[in-house]
């Protein structure tokens, strides 16, 4: 089955600053890869997403990057804020949503 | 205007005693989710409807059943809760399976287990 890893699990940058998460998966047949933001006791929220199809998809200061040739797809969030600080999660989907293990993002003012 | 409706919100058992927890939308979509996430951790999927076909995952344990009795409403059961299932239980859903539609999550139920 799909396995996903989530690199770092934890992040701190100054806020200004650019912040980058990484995943890598196993499965060449997933062709999903949405990316949540969870902030403390609450639920996950979808931020960005992209298929398999694109290579990239920018929403304002939030991008995510795909390398389907090498398993990896990437979050950059840039400009950073303190409401950027929560829990990342990457998952990929092929016939359901296997999630990577977070990044704890720490915004420093 | 909820979309994915939890209650409780939070829910305090003894060990042992059975426990439902319920999930409703408002989407109309086919395809429920029932997640359980534990801290710092990430969500673990234990099964899914779609409409009303239901599929177990290989390690969720019997110990969690569920129902699904229309399109709207869904229910985990856990029939004898242990210290190991106090958690976060996450109800999600999609229009359809796979194909790249987004999951919609609930705000969850915070399970204790005394």
């Amino acid at each position: 089955g799909e396995n996903v890893e989530q690199h770092p699990s934890t992040l701190s940058v100054q806020e200004g600053d650019s912040a980058v998460i990484k995943c890598t998966y196993s499965d060449s047949a997933s062709n999903y890869f949405p990316w949540y933001k969870q902030e403390l006791g609450k639920r996950p929220q979808l931020i960005i997403d992209i298929r398999s199809n694109v290579g990239e998809k920018k929403d304002q200061r939030i991008a995510v990057t795909l390398n389907k040739t090498a398993k990896h797809f990437s979050l950059h969030i840039t400009e950073t804020q303190p409401e950027d600080s929560a829990v990342y999660f990457c998952a990929a989907e092929q016939q359901k949503l296997v999630f990577g293990q977070g990044t704890r993002l720490t915004i420093n003012p | 205007d909820a979309m994915v409706i939890q209650n409780p919100r939070y829910q305090v058992t003894q060990f042992g005693k059975p426990v439902t927890l319920s999930c409703s939308q408002t989407l109309n979509h086919n395809v429920m989710y029932w997640y359980q996430q534990k801290s710092s951790q990430a969500p673990k999927l234990l099964f899914h409807y779609y409409d009303k076909d239901f599929n177990n995952e290989a390690d969720t344990p019997d110990n969690f059943q569920s129902r699904r009795p229309n399109t709207s409403f869904c229910f985990l059961d856990i029939r004898s809760p242990g210290l190991g299932d106090a958690a976060m239980y996450l109800c999600a859903t999609s229009r359809d399976l796979a194909g790249g539609n987004e999951q919609f999550f609930g705000p969850g139920t915070r399970l204790t287990v005394l």
